[in-house]
């Protein structure tokens, strides 16, 4: 079993709609939580981080983690053709060292 | 441009062949990493350096690969002998403080 799976997708949702992006993990020493954003032949972007449980809200943007389900997730609000892209989870044990990324899933926003 | 910047972008080599890649991490950051990532999957932590020192290696870094950081800056990824399961994007990301930004790869080729 992976320490991160992440469904690959892909998922298509009509332009405006709110998408939800999942993770789950099994290392419960993970505290730090990533989510990047790749477009195609690019390296990841940042796009947020939480420490530890609760959520995290930054624009249209909101990180969630259940720590107890060891669960993630990332919800886009009112999406955008240009947020069509690969989306990474990458929780980490600590504040420094290495990310533990999913597969990604591939997310398409039709106009 | 003051982000991560790597070179070459593309290389391609035949079997066997020595590569060097160079990663440039944004300045003052004083962590680096490496990442690989094939088609489809999320990229994987190859090795990480605070400041000069090689802190945590990957057990997918074989003998024939090897990083430095020379003086705490700039960092280079060699790989000997190269294999077509060498194949890869390797990425570069750095940070000063949690949240990696990562460089926009170099998309290695082994014929």
């Amino acid at each position: 079993q992976k320490e991160v799976e992440q469904d690959p997708g892909p998922l298509s949702v009509p332009e405006g709609a709110i998408v939800s992006l999942n993770c789950t993990y099994s290392n419960s020493a993970f505290q730090y939580f990533m989510w990047y954003r790749q477009y195609s032949r690019k390296g990841p972007e940042l796009l947020m981080y939480t420490y530890s449980s609760g959520n995290k809200e930054d624009g249209r943007f909101t990180a969630q983690v259940d720590k107890s389900s060891k669960y993630i997730s990332l919800f886009i609000r009112d999406s955008q053709p240009s947020d069509s892209a690969t989306y990474l989870c990458a929780p980490r044990s600590g504040n420094t060292g290495k990310l533990i990324f999913g597969q990604g899933t591939t997310l398409q926003v039709k106009p | 441009d003051t982000g991560v910047s790597q070179d070459p972008r593309h290389k391609i080599t035949k079997r066997g062949q020595n590569v060097t890649f160079r990663c440039d991490p944004i300045s003052e950051h004083n962590r680096l990493y490496w990442y690989r990532q094939t088609l489809g999957q999320g990229p994987e932590f190859l090795t990480y350096f605070q400041n000069e020192a090689q802190l945590e290696k990957s057990r997918l870094l074989s003998d024939r690969f090897s990083a430095e950081r020379p003086k705490g800056s700039f960092s280079t990824l060699e790989i000997q002998r190269t294999e077509q399961g060498d194949s890869a994007m390797y990425l570069c990301a750095s940070s000063l403080v949690t949240g990696e930004f990562f460089g926009p790869g170099t998309r290695l080729t082994v014929l």
